[in-house]
């Protein structure tokens, strides 16, 4: 089975800095990886997802990832952090075949300082 | 506006008292899951339904009943809670499940935060 794993469970980073989050996957076929993020009391909502096609993925508030195969990665990036993407965020994998077996990582918890 | 909504945000109960997590999305969406949310762990998979009357187990399915009477309904019921299921739930939904045939992420609910005693 696919799994998720999010080597960082807790980042602080400077506003204005750039932000880096790692997420390494376990599939052997094609996956579909998602990035959400989870602000404080509320639900998850998708930053971008990639299916196929062009590896690097723009996605919502300035954030993207890159899709490395050889590397099995996707991490998430931006250039410069807002202090109000201090938040959790999750990768996931899901797999090309199945309509139903998503895999959630554990989350990295991203600090912004002044 | 497109929601799940789910109720109650927060839960504090009892052992063994029987309770009922609603969770309601106004999107015609198919498919709807059930997530716990513990530290460390992320987000594990409870159930899941494909449609009306179609209900599968997830990852971590002991302890918890769904039912889909209707299609945009999906209670989570706990028969008789215990201590270890203390957790942040999630609901959450897609039009046409998570994988091949659908390009469209899960809309997520807001969250119940149980706590039993």
């Amino acid at each position: 089975a696919q799994s998720v794993t999010q080597p960082d469970i807790h980042i602080t980073v400077s506003e204005g800095a750039s932000l880096e989050l790692r997420c390494n996957y376990s599939y052997g076929a094609t996956p579909y990886l998602f990035w959400y993020v989870q602000s404080p009391g509320q639900g998850l909502q998708l930053l971008l997802k990639y299916f196929s096609g062009d590896t690097l993925v723009q996605g919502i508030k300035g954030f993207e990832a890159e899709f490395k195969r050889s590397q099995s990665s996707f991490n998430l990036r931006k250039p410069s952090v807002h202090w109000s993407d201090a938040a959790e965020y999750f990768c996931a994998v899901g797999p090309e075949y199945n309509n139903n077996d998503m895999r959630f990582g554990a989350g990295t918890r991203l600090t912004v300082k002044p | 506006e497109a929601q799940v909504t789910q109720n109650p945000r927060y839960l504090i109960t009892v052992t063994g008292k029987k309770l009922t997590v609603t969770c309601s999305q106004n999107m015609n969406h198919e498919y709807m899951s059930w997530y716990r949310q513990d530290p460390g762990l992320g987000l594990r998979q409870i159930y899941y339904s494909m449609n009306v009357e179609v209900t599968d187990k997830g990852d971590v399915p002991e302890g918890y009943k769904v039912s889909r009477k209707e299609k945009r309904n999906f209670p989570l019921i706990l028969e008789s809670p215990s201590p270890n299921q203390t957790s942040l739930y999630f609901c959450a939904s897609s039009p046409r499940g998570v994988g091949l045939y659908s390009n469209q992420p899960q809309h997520f609910g807001d969250g119940t935060r149980l706590s039993i005693l």
